[in-house]
């Protein structure tokens, strides 16, 4: 069966601090890949995805994250951090052969002003 | 443009009760997909329907339900409540999920079970 693993699940930075957090599937066929994030009291939103092309995406805030196939990763980055950065951030993975998405168990980011 | 909209926000139950939760999706949007979101677990994939037919489900027991309407506004059901059920419930919409689709969330409703 498909998973998603999200290996820190609590990351604590001070502002200005380099970011990334790793994201693994295991699925070996074509994915859609996507990060999601959830404000404090917010409804979950895409910061970004991947379908096709080029493995480095862009998404929204300053955010990227790099599809590296051989590795089945697919880690958010961001080069300094900022208070309003304080979220939970879930990697998810999509099979192209059927409608279900399969999430990881999360991120809980707090940044230090 | 309106945004996913899910009624209530809020629901407290007690243990053998049963619930409906509704979502309504994005105008235009004719998929709806529903997740359990429990604190560590992430979200849980429940079921999915695009026009009206259940096209995938996840792997909860029979008393989660769901059906989704002509105007793809779309119920969902817990039946003989368990403790165990107390979670956030999102539904989220998209075009088409299927291969090419972003989802967008609603704000979920969250059913306390006592």
């Amino acid at each position: 069966a498909q998973s998603v693993s999200q290996h820190n699940h609590h990351v604590i930075l001070s502002e200005a601090a380099s970011l990334e957090l790793g994201c693994n599937y295991s699925y070996g066929g074509t994915v859609n890949l996507f990060w999601y994030v959830q404000y404090p009291g917010q409804h979950l939103q895409l910061l970004l995805k991947y379908f096709s092309g080029d493995p480095l995406v862009k998404g929204i805030k300053g955010f990227e994250a790099e599809f590296i196939k051989s590795k089945f990763s697919f880690n958010l980055r961001k080069p300094s951090v900022q208070w309003s950065d304080t979220a939970e951030y879930f990697c998810a993975v999509n099979d192209r052969s059927n409608y279900q998405l399969i999430w990881g168990a999360g991120t809980k980011l707090i940044i230090k002003p | 443009k309106a945004g996913v909209t899910q009624t209530p926000r809020y629901l407290i139950k007690t243990r053998g009760q049963q619930v409906t939760l509704s979502c309504s999706p994005i105008s235009g949007h004719r998929s709806v997909s529903w997740y359990q979101q429990t604190p560590g677990q992430g979200l849980q994939f429940l079921f999915e329907y695009f026009s009206e037919t259940q096209r995938n489900k996840g792997n909860f027991p029979g008393r989660f339900s769901g059906r989704q309407f002509s105007n793809s506004r779309s119920e969902m059901n817990v039946s003989t409540l368990e403790l165990g059920d107390s979670a956030l419930y999102l539904c989220a919409s998209s075009l088409d999920p299927g291969r090419q689709e972003t989802q967008y969330f609603g704000p979920g409703t969250r059913l306390l079970v006592l």
